[in-house]
């Protein structure tokens, strides 16, 4: 139980152009779910926490126009990388916290994105 | 504001041998959760063990065991008899009131047979 997936798991686009990845808990409901973005070698820097039916709220220092955040559902959660440049080049990994006493995190694998 | 160190970027051992890795954080915090998480290079994140912090006593999971000392704020990860399949980045995180996960930058492990 506890599985999280991420679609697509690569994706390469050209400069100015949008990318959406999608994060789904598939086997229980998850009222809120994280984005992080990990730089090579680097550790998971949250971006955003998105909340079922209400705004995304945005760590400081992101760029709420450019990172779209989505959560229109228990199970779905979207990320749209707005007019992406070769800077947004990065490892985009989503978790969905379920319930349970611990309220733990578990992780999809992992969106590799390339911007040409 | 919490934060999470560690001080090791890289550690290596035997096969069969036992190591750890250390972590130390920084919080006002009573309440509070820690977790080792582990990442191959699949990229996906493992939960190894996880500690609350109002339990005196150690976390253990088959071979992985931390040794949580609350009042120096150190939580560290040993890994016995370790495997190949041990190799991987570890990261130390931190969860408070906020249910934000507070990383820190990580330490890759290096197994050698």
């Amino acid at each position: 139980g506890a599985v999280v997936s991420q679609h697509p798991s690569r994706v390469i686009c050209k400069s100015g152009t949008s990318v959406k990845i999608e994060c789904r808990s598939l086997d229980f409901q998850a009222t809120t779910m994280f984005w992080y973005r990990q730089f090579p070698k680097k550790s998971l820097m949250l971006m955003a926490t998105s909340n079922e039916g209400s705004k995304a709220t945005y760590e400081q220092g992101v760029e709420k126009d450019k990172f779209l955040i989505n959560h229109a559902s228990l199970t779905l959660s979207t990320l749209t990388v707005t007019s992406a440049h070769p800077e947004d080049s990065s490892f985009y990994i989503c978790s969905a916290r379920g319930g349970g006493s611990y309220n733990e995190q578990f992780f999809g694998p992992g969106t590799r994105l390339t911007v040409l | 504001a919490q934060t999470v160190t560690q001080s090791q970027p890289e550690m290596s051992v035997q096969e069969a041998e036992t190591v750890t890795l250390s972590c130390t954080y920084d919080t006002s915090e009573s309440d509070y959760y820690l977790f080792w998480y582990k990442q191959p290079p699949s990229r996906q994140m493992i939960l190894v063990i996880r500690q609350e912090a109002y339990k005196q006593q150690n976390a253990t999971e088959n071979r992985f065991s931390v040794n949580f000392q609350k009042a120096a704020k150190s939580f560290s990860l040993k890994i016995s008899d370790s495997q190949l399949g041990d190799a991987a980045m570890y990261f130390c995180a931190y969860r408070g009131n906020t249910d934000k996960l507070i990383f820190g930058t990580g330490t890759r492990l290096q197994v050698f047979p």
